[in-house]
């Protein structure tokens, strides 16, 4: 499997409720960040977390990186409507100077 | 600042034609990359430029398809002749440093019929 694979694919809950998604990936990093992607419009960057971070927090926001086990998550807590979308995360593999995106995780916020 | 401009936002054309997209990125960036987007494969990096210089293009489908960057604040990605399995969202992003944030464009819409 690619670098930066995303878990769940699809993700459906109630507004309100905390969504979590999970990202693997296979090389060294020197940072992970998490993109999101409206319908039919660009990715935006949400946060980047550092190889040497533990955990970060923007807003609702709050993403934790584990180097040992090559994993991060992202969790956003008290969802809204608006959240609907899809997330990406993305690596620097090999510390290199592109970023390699995972498939991304499909959310839906039911209000 | 303005952002990633991409032009156009959608084309469609005819298989055999070809097909130039346009992107200015950011003032100030170093780095280019062009994106290739479908359910199939997800996102994909087609080549990215660092300084106006391509540096990786490996994941150019085929010959069929070349870019440039002419200068510091313009890039085009040609695709000649086109065919249906190219249709696809086209993204261009910019970066200030290697494997920095990268801040996209809104993207081309591409139907090749």
């Amino acid at each position: 499997s690619q670098q930066g694979e995303e878990d769940p694919q699809a993700l459906s809950i109630q507004e309100g409720e905390n969504a979590t998604m999970n990202c693997s990936y296979k090389t060294s990093i020197n940072n992970l960040q998490w993109y999101r992607q409206n319908s039919g419009r660009g990715l935006v960057h949400l946060i980047l977390i550092r190889s040497n971070e533990r955990e970060k927090h923007s807003g609702r926001l709050r993403v934790t990186l584990d180097t040992s086990k090559k994993s991060s998550s992202l969790l956003i807590t008290a969802s809204r409507a608006a959240d609907t979308a899809s997330y990406f995360c993305a690596t620097d593999e090999n510390a290199g100077n592109m970023l390699t995106f995972g498939g991304g995780t499909r959310l839906m916020v039911k209000p | 600042d303005a952002g990633v401009i991409q032009s156009p936002r959608h084309e469609v054309t005819e298989m055999g034609q070809e097909v130039t997209l346009r992107c200015k990125p950011i003032s100030g960036h170093d780095y280019l990359f062009w994106y290739r987007q479908t359910m199939m494969r997800g996102l994909e990096l087609l080549i990215y430029f660092n300084n106006n210089v391509p540096i990786d293009d490996s994941g150019m489908p085929e010959d069929r398809f070349s870019a440039k960057m002419p200068n510091a604040s313009f890039s085009t990605l040609k695709i000649q002749p086109s065919e249906p399995r190219d249709s696809a969202v086209y993204f261009c992003a910019s970066s200030r440093g290697a494997g920095h944030t990268q801040y996209f464009g809104p993207g081309t819409r591409l139907t090749v019929l």
